[in-house]
Order: C-alpha cells, then sequence, then structure tokens
C-alpha cells in the first residue's frame, strides 16, 4: 500500500459528459501527478501539481483540467467524454517536483465512456 | 522511434529461472529510470529505481543501467509464479524532469 488514494474506483459515464476524479496524496507529498493508461499501454503523463499550481503537461487537450488543494488532494476533471477516454486513470504522489523523486501511484479510476 | 521501448511478450521463463527484462530510451539526458509491476487489473508498483550506471541489487531483483547505450534492464533470480505481471520501464526525461514516460510494459509470465 502506497497510503495514495482514489475515488471512484469504477465509473460509467456517456459521452458528452463531464466526469471529475479525486486523488488524496501520500502523507507528507505535496506533489500529485495524473496518468492515463489505455489498455495494453503504458500510462501517458497528463499534468502535475505542486503545491496547488500546474507544474506541468503533456500533451492532452484543454478539456483534462485539474485542481490541487491546499492538503495536496488533487483531482482530474474531464469535461465533454469521448469514446477513448475509456481508460485506467492513475494518481501519483511524491515528495517534491524534482527529477528523482519517485513516484508512487494509487490503486486508479477506470473509467468506461459509452 | 518511441521513446521508451520495450518488448511486449510475453516472456515466458520456468519457476527458479532468470527473467530478463529489457529498456531502451531515446533521451540521452535522462537521469533517473524506474522500474514498476503491474498485475492485472492493478496499479503499477515500484519496483526499482536506478539514477547511476551499473548494477544496484534488491533482493531477487538486479536493475542495470547503461547510459551511453540507452539501455536499462531488470533481472529477476529465482522467479515465481507470483512474479508474473507486466513490468514497465519509466524514465524521467532531463527537458521535463515533472513526468513520467513509460514504456508499453513487457508481460512476463512464470511457469510453475
Amino acid at each position: 500500500e502506497t497510503g495514495v488514494t482514489q475515488s471512484p474506483t469504477h465509473l460509467i459515464k456517456t459521452r458528452g459528459q463531464q466526469v471529475t476524479l479525486r486523488c488524496s496524496s501520500q502523507s507528507g507529498h505535496n506533489t500529485v501527478s495524473w496518468y492515463q493508461q489505455a489498455l495494453g499501454q503504458g500510462p501517458q503523463f497528463i499534468f502535475q501539481y505542486y503545491r496547488e499550481e500546474e507544474n506541468g503537461r503533456g500533451n492532452f487537450p484543454p478539456r483534462f483540467s485539474g485542481l490541487q488543494f491546499p492538503n495536496y488532494s488533487s483531482e482530474l476533471n474531464v469535461n465533454a467524454l469521448e469514446l477513448d477516454d475509456s481508460a485506467l486513470y492513475l494518481c501519483a504522489s511524491s515528495l517534491g517536483k524534482g527529477q528523482a523523486e519517485t513516484q508512487y501511484f494509487g490503486p486508479g479510476t477506470r473509467l468506461l465512456v459509452l | 522511434q518511441k521513446e521508451v521501448e520495450q518488448n511486449s511478450g510475453p516472456l515466458s521463463v520456468p519457476e527458479g529461472a532468470i527473467a530478463s527484462l529489457n529498456c531502451t530510451y531515446s533521451d540521452r539526458g535522462s537521469q533517473s529510470f524506474f522500474w514498476y509491476r503491474q498485475y492485472s487489473g492493478k496499479s503499477p508498483e515500484l519496483i526499482m529505481s536506478i539514477y547511476s550506471n551499473g548494477d544496484k541489487e534488491d533482493g531477487r531483483f538486479t536493475a542495470q543501467l547503461n547510459k551511453a547505450s540507452q539501455y536499462v534492464s531488470l533481472l529477476i533470480r529465482d522467479s515465481q509464479p507470483s512474479d508474473s505481471a507486466t513490468y514497465l520501464c519509466a524514465v524521467n526525461p532531463m527537458d521535463s524532469s515533472y513526468k513520467l514516460i513509460f514504456g508499453s510494459g513487457t508481460r512476463l509470465l512464470v511457469r510453475p
């Protein structure tokens, strides 16, 4: 167990809807990163938050947005859901934003878009 | 060329054998390298991190890094059926240290 928690565990939505996924980081960790993992692929980086500010972003459209709160928990919001958004969404927490910081993953949220 | 490449497998080894998993990366400036294990339907779990050329051992696991060849490997000694999983190689690129770039993973099957 990494101490990183995510909710919900599973979610079914229809095309065009909006979804919010939540993540609580490991105690003492101030950085949260979000990844999308499609079936049979490795996780793809969406964005990272460090002390409530976005610290970097991958190649995802603006309809993917996020927040980090003062307690370092985080949300991932996806608007106008598309079928290809069906994936496992992973949150990872780390002690800082530096290059050598190890990222520890939560259990993930499995999203199915119909 | 993919940034991080792994053979998808499956790599099948008998119980007790050494499993060798390989990964190549394209960003020569990368400094940090990680191996994660992912069981079916679960999230990735960190096994090893390595930052310097050479070998790093932890129990039955040995990570090997060769920056000149842009190559990382993971050896699993005395493989057990419980080691059957997908192994993901991840690299921290120099110009965007905030993210990990993952390979697609190698599926390992340890036969009893």
